[in-house]
């Protein structure tokens, strides 16, 4: 089958340790970030979003930081399992208002192995 | 299934010919948006319809490029006169619209190949 992300960094981690994805974003007027989880063969499928009002949300299993003073978003994955193994990228809305636009990064690949 | 559906799923074809994709965003929602995404990159925004407007439209949409959505609902993505260039994933994805952000749902994509 195809492959996302064939030369994309990757994060290789052990069945149960805990992930960190990182991502830095480019416009600092951006004011919604959301994260991307991608499997081969398919569309992104959404995983958590954070406003910049905030610079922590949790989710199950999953929180985002975002620190806007180095523009810098991460994703804490707990518990990392097989399934978790994709490409995850992180999008950044450069609009105020309106509609929301993104702006995706370049992605992390992330391999669980048991 | 009520997520966003894509048709066709593969679609090869030579260059010079023309092709169309077709999206069915979930009913609700009235924005939907076109994106490009090749191997080893992250989608690429290319246009975004309000209901049947279509408001905004990246550099990336050449002349040889058109999108619709006549009736509000389905949209399709039709590419002129193809080149190997043109060879990527095209995803589509729609929103409902409000004051508050709102996730993106993703369709799971046309991969188109130019010969």
């Amino acid at each position: 089958g195809e492959s996302v992300g064939l030369h994309l960094p990757t994060l290789s981690v052990q069945e149960g340790d805990n992930s960190i994805i990182n991502c830095a974003y480019s416009n600092s007027a951006s004011d919604y970030f959301i994260w991307y989880k991608q499997e081969s063969g398919k569309g992104p499928q959404f995983i958590i979003d954070i406003r910049s009002n905030m610079d922590k949300r949790q989710g199950q299993r999953v929180t985002v930081l975002l620190n806007k003073t180095v523009k810098h978003l991460s994703l804490q994955i707990a518990a990392t399992q097989p399934g978790d193994s994709a490409v995850y990228f992180c999008a950044e809305n450069p609009s105020s208002g309106g509609y929301n636009k993104l702006i995706f990064g370049a992605g992390t690949r992330l391999a669980v192995h048991p | 299934d009520t997520g966003v559906s894509q048709d066709p799923r593969h679609k090869i074809t030579k260059r010079g010919q023309n092709v169309t994709f077709r999206c069915d965003p979930i009913s609700e929602h009235n924005r939907l948006y076109w994106y490009r995404q090749t191997l080893g990159q992250g989608p690429e925004f290319l246009t975004y319809f309000q209901n049947e407007a279509q408001l905004e439209k990246s550099r990336l949409l050449s002349d040889r490029f058109s999108a619709e959505r006549p009736k509000g609902s389905f949209s399709t993505l039709e590419i002129q006169r193809t080149e190997q260039g043109d060879s990527a994933m095209y995803l589509c994805a729609s929103s409902p619209s409000g004051l508050s952000y709102n996730e993106q749902f993703f369709g799971p994509g046309t991969r188109l190949t130019v010969l």
